[in-house]
């Protein structure tokens, strides 16, 4: 079973600093893409990053770039994102989600979120 | 940065019902566009990619269509578990966005 499970989260002030993991089970991490997807309290989704298997490409929004940072850690079947400088409007649960790698035809796709962690709440405020 | 503008964003209907959710995009994406259903205190999940192509496990009363700036995601028959948020979201344009979201609710 494929299980994604996000930690780290919490309350932190303006201007801080939290570093959320994703713990990832039942497929082969290394394989995949990765993402992550915020919701700030009832609000729609927003995408915040993405790192290829392997890491050697990473992208950002312009509204966390410089800011956060994707990383992942093959090994230790976990993704993580370090957020810095940290703004109220951060506030959200903060989802990672796997990409689905091929479709139905057995072909390659890209940046399609097949599986979802629950999430990991992080509140900015002071 | 590619907009996309989900209508109506509030759906009023009975169990039987048929569905019918737009997803209009500011430039061309292709076919290159995911619906995502999304329940109170859930994570979402991955119904169609690709426009029209289900996710493994999502039954057939879910189906896409559309090509370029419109796509439309329609649900045959309302049952009870389908009553829910929806989202669009593209991956023809860096960077990957997501529409607003339609709920759909019990009328």
């Amino acid at each position: 079973e494929v299980r994604l499970v996000e930690s780290g989260g919490g309350l932190v002030q303006p201007g801080g600093s939290l570093r959320l993991s994703c713990r990832a089970s039942g497929f082969t991490f290394a394989d995949h893409q990765m993402n992550w997807v915020r919701q700030a309290p009832g609000k729609g989704l927003e995408w915040i990053s993405y790192i290829t298997s392997g890491g050697g490409i990473i992208k950002y929004p312009d509204s966390v770039r410089g800011r956060f940072t994707i990383s992942r850690d093959d090994a230790k079947n976990s993704l993580y994102l370090q957020l810095n400088s940290l703004r109220v409007e951060d506030t959200a649960m903060y989802f990672c989600a796997r990409e689905l790698l091929y479709n139905i035809g057995g072909q390659r796709v890209w940046h399609y979120l097949d599986y979802w962690g629950q999430g990991t709440l992080v509140t900015v405020s002071s | 940065e590619t907009v996309l503008t989900q209508s109506p964003a509030t759906l009023s209907l009975s169990p039987g019902e048929r569905a019918t959710l737009s997803c209009r995009a500011s430039q061309g994406v292709s076919y290159y566009l995911a619906w995502y259903q999304q329940k109170p205190g859930q994570a979402p999940r991955l119904l169609i990619y690709d426009a029209s192509t289900r996710a493994t496990g999502i039954p057939t009363r879910f189906s896409g269509s559309g090509s370029g700036t419109d796509f439309t995601l329609t649900i045959s028959s309302l049952e009870a578990e389908d009553f829910a948020v929806y989202y669009c979201q593209q991956r023809g344009n860096w960077p990957l966005t997501f529409g607003g979201g339609t709920k759909v609710e019990v009328k």
